[in-house]
């Protein structure tokens, strides 16, 4: 089955300062990579997603790599602000009649004012 | 957006007695719905996957006779916790999956918190 690996597991960043989360994933037939943003006591939140086709996308101060031949995607979040303080979770997920979501170990991620 | 609520967002329980959860999607059908379970600063670990008018599919692990999950409609689904012991006690959080082009994108719920006693 797919495995994901995240990292790292906490990150604290200068308010203003960018943050990076990346993960890895195992099986190749992973073709859809959401993040979420789970703040405390709370459900997660979809925060942005990325599908094989593409490299590369943006919203705003979030955006999302993708390396498939590396197998590895990545979170980048620049000019964070207090309020991204939370755990992010990146997952992967095939679409063949299989739609269950493998999740990372998720990062906190403090922004220091 | 799509909207998936939950109900209750806490409860606490007697140890034997059952606990249902209810998890709806607001604003679209949810074709199929999943439960997750959350432990104190840790990942989501995947329950059961549910499609609307069938039986639940379990992960491995996972026991269906007391973990009884009903998708009757294509936006509720319940999970009910039967003869709850302490050791039940964690964060239960259900997704919907809405059906927009491809990929499915997953909604979640705000979780409800279960604390047996």
């Amino acid at each position: 089955g797919e495995n994901v690996e995240q990292h790292p597991s906490t990150l604290s960043v200068q308010e203003g300062d960018s943050a990076v989360i990346k993960c890895t994933y195992s099986d190749s037939a992973s073709n859809y990579f959401p993040w979420y943003k789970q703040e405390l006591g709370k459900g997660p939140q979809l925060i942005i997603d990325i599908r094989s086709n593409v490299g590369e996308k943006k919203d705003q101060r979030i955006a999302v790599t993708l390396n498939k031949t590396a197998k590895h995607f990545s979170l980048h979040i620049t000019e964070t602000q207090p309020e991204d303080s939370a755990v992010y979770f990146c997952a992967a997920r095939t679409n063949f009649g299989n739609e269950k979501l493998t999740f990372g170990t998720g990062t906190r991620l403090t922004i220091i004012p | 957006g799509a909207v998936v609520s939950q109900h209750p967002s806490w409860v606490i329980c007697k140890s034997g007695t059952s606990v249902k959860i209810e998890c709806r999607s607001l604003d679209f059908q949810a074709t199929t719905m999943f439960w997750y379970r959350q432990f104190p600063k840790q990942s989501l670990m995947l329950m059961a996957t549910s499609n609307e008018g069938s039986k639940a599919t379990y992960e491995q692990g996972v026991e269906k006779d007391k973990f009884l999950i009903n998708h009757a409609s294509l936006t509720l689904s319940t999970l009910t916790v039967t003869s709850a012991h302490p050791e039940d006690s964690s964060f239960y959080i259900c997704s919907g999956a809405r059906q927009r082009g491809w990929p499915y994108e997953q909604y979640f719920g705000p979780g409800t918190r279960l604390t047996v006693t």
